[in-house]
């Protein structure tokens, strides 16, 4: 069974610009997640998506951070503009059911300058 | 707020120690407990503990939690340098679809020849 892919692997931009991160999780899960892991931290939740519809984006911030999840599969999550706070591995996550059962994807380092 | 506190932030041990690893939380919904061990990116799973008192095991690791006293630990018996990872304490709370994680901040293992 394939795993969470995620892409690209690595990512280095200036302050100000924009970015975007592309997820594919596992075939028939209906859940996924986003989260932000910044250096010595656990990972936080930034969105939650049942199928195509968002569940929890109670700690995305909305100013800079989008996520869509068309056709409740693939997703892209986009930072426009970057912060250097952004600078951090953005992993994406798949379930068939609930949180405990969750797949993490390799992430994605952001190194914002 | 919602509190997952780790300890201790890090440690360095020889081949063959015992490590016992601390995870205390301050949550409410609580539903259950579950330790990931994080190597380079992706967290893989370990155990999910929901009730007092029983420990779960596997190979040389365990693990129990202390829903009075909110916390969990998590042993590892016999070390190997294959089991420095940085390991991370979630707690779920929440049912279905609104069931989501909180992370601690980890807690960084060494294992040393």
């Amino acid at each position: 069974e394939a795993g969470v892919a995620q892409s690209p692997r690595y990512k280095i931009i200036e302050k100000r610009q924009s970015v975007a991160f592309w997820c594919n999780p596992i075939s028939g899960h209906a859940t996924l997640y986003w989260y932000q892991q910044i250096l010595g931290q656990g990972p936080k939740l930034l969105i939650q998506f049942q199928n195509n519809g968002v569940v929890d984006d109670s700690q995305l911030p909305k100013d800079r951070f989008s996520a869509e999840r068309l056709k409740g599969v693939d997703s892209t999550l986009k930072i426009q503009p970057a912060k250097l706070e952004d600078s951090a591995v953005y992993l994406c996550a798949s379930s068939p059911t609930g949180v405990e059962t969750q797949y993490f994807g390799p992430g994605t380092r952001l190194l914002v300058l | 707020e919602d509190k997952v506190v780790q300890s201790p932030l890090s440690l360095v041990v020889h081949e063959g120690d015992t490590v016992t690893l601390n995870c205390s939380y301050e949550v409410t919904n609580f539903r259950s407990l579950l330790w990931y061990k994080q190597e380079k990116k992706a967290p893989t799973f370990l155990f999910m503990l929901t009730s007092s008192g029983i420990e779960k095991k596997s190979g040389r690791l365990s693990s129990i939690l202390d829903k009075k006293e909110l916390f969990s630990i998590l042993n590892i018996t016999a070390t190997q340098t294959g089991d420095s990872a940085v390991y991370l304490c979630a707690v779920k709370k929440g049912t279905g679809t609104a069931s989501k994680l909180t992370f601690g901040t980890g807690t960084r293992l060494q294992v040393t020849l």
